[in-house]
């Protein structure tokens, strides 16, 4: 069975950091993009960042580019979203995705919560 | 970030048939097309097509996706119950350099 499980979400305070974790199984972990998308309590889809197969090239949306950081650890199947300088507009549920011609398969997503 | 634009919402009868329409630019639609996304309420999405009308493994024949210059549409035939969703559109934007969503289109069974 092919999963993804997401960790590390929580509720924080306005300035801090958090990292998500995205566990990947049942599939070639390094063979694949992967993405973070997250999506605010009753809104729709952002796209957030994607980086390639081999880790070497990263992309992200305007609105987290600088505070947010993509990253992947292949041989332990994990993908990784750093976030810093959280504010109440990253309030959002988190969901890494595999990338194959779209994106195919999807966590159950992790729930940030921004608030003092 | 510019988007893609889909209406808000659609509302067809029972097993009628349903077209959804999502509207990019040349830089996304209009040069590799788009993939099409279900989510059931507190769910996450699921693909239902990508580029060139491609269906992942047991999505229903019922859902086929087709392009027009910079609008593509997904079409729903045989309207279920189950298909009572929110419905997105998404592609790789290459002047971005970023992947865009549409807004999202709630689609109702009557």
């Amino acid at each position: 069975q092919v999963h993804l499980v997401e960790s590390g979400g929580g509720v924080v305070q306005p300035g801090t950091s958090l990292r998500l974790s995205c566990a990947a199984s049942g599939f070639t972990f390094r063979n694949y993009f992967m993405h973070w998308v997250r999506q605010a309590p009753g809104k729709g889809l952002e796209w957030l960042a994607i980086i390639t197969n081999d880790g070497n090239t990263e992309h992200y949306a305007e609105s987290v580019k600088g505070r947010f950081t993509i990253s992947r650890d292949n041989p332990k199947n994990t993908l990784y979203l750093q976030m810093d300088s959280l504010g109440p507009e990253d309030t959002a549920v988190y969901h890494c995705a595999r990338e194959a011609g779209g994106f195919d398969i999807w966590g159950q997503g992790a729930m940030v919560t921004v608030s003092s | 970030q510019a988007g893609l634009t889909q209406p808000p919402s659609v509302s067809k009868d029972l097993r009628q048939t349903a077209t959804l329409t999502c509207t990019g630019n040349s830089n996304n639609v209009g040069n590799q097309g788009a993939a099409w996304l279900q989510q059931h309420q507190g769910l996450p999405p699921k693909l239902l097509s990508y580029t060139n009308n491609n269906r992942p493994s047991g999505i229903s024949e019922r859902f086929s996706a087709s392009r027009s210059g910079n609008t593509v549409s997904l079409t729903i035939t045989g309207l279920q119950p189950e298909d009572e969703a929110d419905y997105y559109c998404s592609a790789w934007d290459s002047s971005l350099g970023a992947w865009v969503f549409g807004g999202g289109t709630k689609l109702t069974v009557l």
